[in-house]
């Protein structure tokens, strides 16, 4: 059964600060979607990564992939109020026919 | 424009009472998906769909029936069976298996039994 973990699952960073959300998944897959959440609102797509060693940037947000590790991160630059949200990663089964998702990071991004 | 549209985006209804849940999508995707979250929560699938009038089950489907008639709706019913029904709903879809094509979310159904 395929299992997403993500860590921290509460993030409260000043702004201006830099930090690292994780992702890890216990089966082989290559290719990892990540999420934003906004309170009371419905999920946003921020990347799709979709090989091993894959790294997406948007504004102060990057993500990347290491499927040997099955490991993937979400790097915060610099950050600013406007990214105070909720973040998931979520993963595809290994029949392709579904993902599954990791439990949320919320971040609260503090002047 | 294309998109997905849930509706309606509050309901409300006593305990007992089947309710449906509407999910419409104009992307021309094969694939649709229900997922249920509490607050602070994340995403657990009910239902999926890959093609119409084919569904299958997913991690907490006890007490939700669902129907793919048309490519371009996929509704939820929440029956009378379901424990505590109480969450937020959210639709999604994809082109294709959501393992190889990314999922698009609606706005979402805010749904109070009391």
């Amino acid at each position: 059964e395929l299992k997403v973990e993500q860590n921290p699952l509460f993030l409260s960073m000043q702004e201006g600060k830099n930090y690292t959300i994780y992702c890890n998944y216990s089966t082989t897959s290559d290719r990892l979607y990540w999420y934003r959440q906004d309170p009371g609102k419905s999920l946003e797509s921020l990347f799709v990564l979709l090989s091993n060693g894959a790294v997406k940037q948007e504004g102060r947000l990057m993500a990347s992939l290491d499927t040997k590790a099955r490991l993937s991160t979400l790097h915060i630059t610099a950050a600013v109020h406007d990214l105070s949200a909720t973040y998931f990663c979520a993963v595809p089964e290994t029949s392709g026919s579904r993902l599954t998702f990791g439990e949320g990071t919320q971040l609260t991004v503090n002047p | 424009d294309g998109g997905i549209t849930q509706s309606p985006k509050y309901l409300f209804r006593k305990e007992g009472q089947n309710v449906t849940l509407s999910c419409e999508q104009n992307l021309n995707h094969d694939a649709m998906y229900w997922y249920r979250q509490d607050p602070g929560q994340g995403l657990r699938l009910i239902y999926y769909s890959q093609i119409v009038n084919d569904f299958q089950k997913g991690d907490i489907a006890e007490g939700y029936s669902v129907s793919r008639e048309k490519k371009e709706s996929f509704p939820l019913t929440v029956t009378s069976a379901q424990k505590n029904p109480t969450a937020f709903y959210l639709c999604a879809s994809s082109s294709g298996g959501a393992g190889y094509y990314e999922q698009y979310f609606g706005p979402g159904t805010r749904l109070t039994v009391t």
